[in-house]
């Protein structure tokens, strides 16, 4: 398997521009999550979809933000209007996504990550 | 709200040398995971644990998780310079599949 796949690698835009990250999850896996990592914050889950339906969005930081699973091979993560704050490396996961009683057992694993900057 | 705090932040050692890396929450977790990360790539897990007092053994890395269930550790013994890299632990919650990351420990193993 190839793994989680995101898009682009690195992005570089100017404020107010919109930006659209790309993922592809492993084949067979029922969630995905979306994550912001940064030096000030660490590691911050901003959405996460389980059967492509949006379960717990409470970290995505404002209306600037938006993603969708249309699908469950494919889902994006849209910012629009951009902002410098913006800037950060975005992590898509995914994982078996079972059942929920199975939370904290399963692996979430990691795409490479979009390295965001906003000038 | 759930925080995972751990500690160091930063930890810069000599090749051999011990070191151990804590998590600490007032929260209970139903799982604690630790993830290593390298320059450039996603986090990729190395071990759960699930037991109150549980202790798991990787090579030259061993994890506890604390009675409780609201900490954890990991101790490298005679650490090498491939053990470089961000460590971070994540809780887990039975009934959900989210996950709390830590804030990190960043570690430099020097040759």
């Amino acid at each position: 398997d190839a793994g989680v796949i995101q898009s682009p690698r690195h992005e570089v835009t100017e404020m107010g521009q919109e930006v659209t990250l790309r993922c592809k999850p492993i084949s067979g896996h029922n969630s995905l999550f979306w994550y912001r990592q940064t030096m000030m914050r660490g590691l911050e889950l901003l959405i996460y979809f389980n059967n492509n339906v949006p379960i717990d969005d409470s970290g995505m930081p404002e209306d600037r933000f938006s993603a969708k699973m249309p699908n469950a091979s494919f889902s994006t993560l849209k910012i629009q209007p951009s902002e410098p704050r913006d800037s950060a490396v975005y992590f898509c996961a995914s994982s078996l996504g079972l059942a929920p009683g199975r939370g904290g057992l399963e692996t979430q694993y990691f795409g490479p990550g979009t390295r965001l900057l906003v000038l | 709200t759930q925080l995972l705090e751990q500690s160091p932040q930063f930890l810069s050692i000599q090749e051999g040398e011990n070191l151990t890396v804590y998590c600490n929450s007032s929260s209970v977790f139903s799982s604690l995971q630790w993830y290593r990360q390298e320059p450039g790539e996603g986090p990729v897990l190395l071990v759960t644990v699930v037991t109150g007092g549980e202790v798991k053994k990787l090579k030259r890395l061993t994890f506890q998780f604390g009675d409780a269930r609201k900490d954890s550790s990991l101790h490298i013994t005679a650490a090498q310079p491939g053990d470089t890299g961000l460590y971070l632990c994540a809780g887990g919650t039975s009934g959900t599949y989210k996950y709390i990351f830590g804030t990190g420990t960043r570690l430099k193993v020097l040759a």
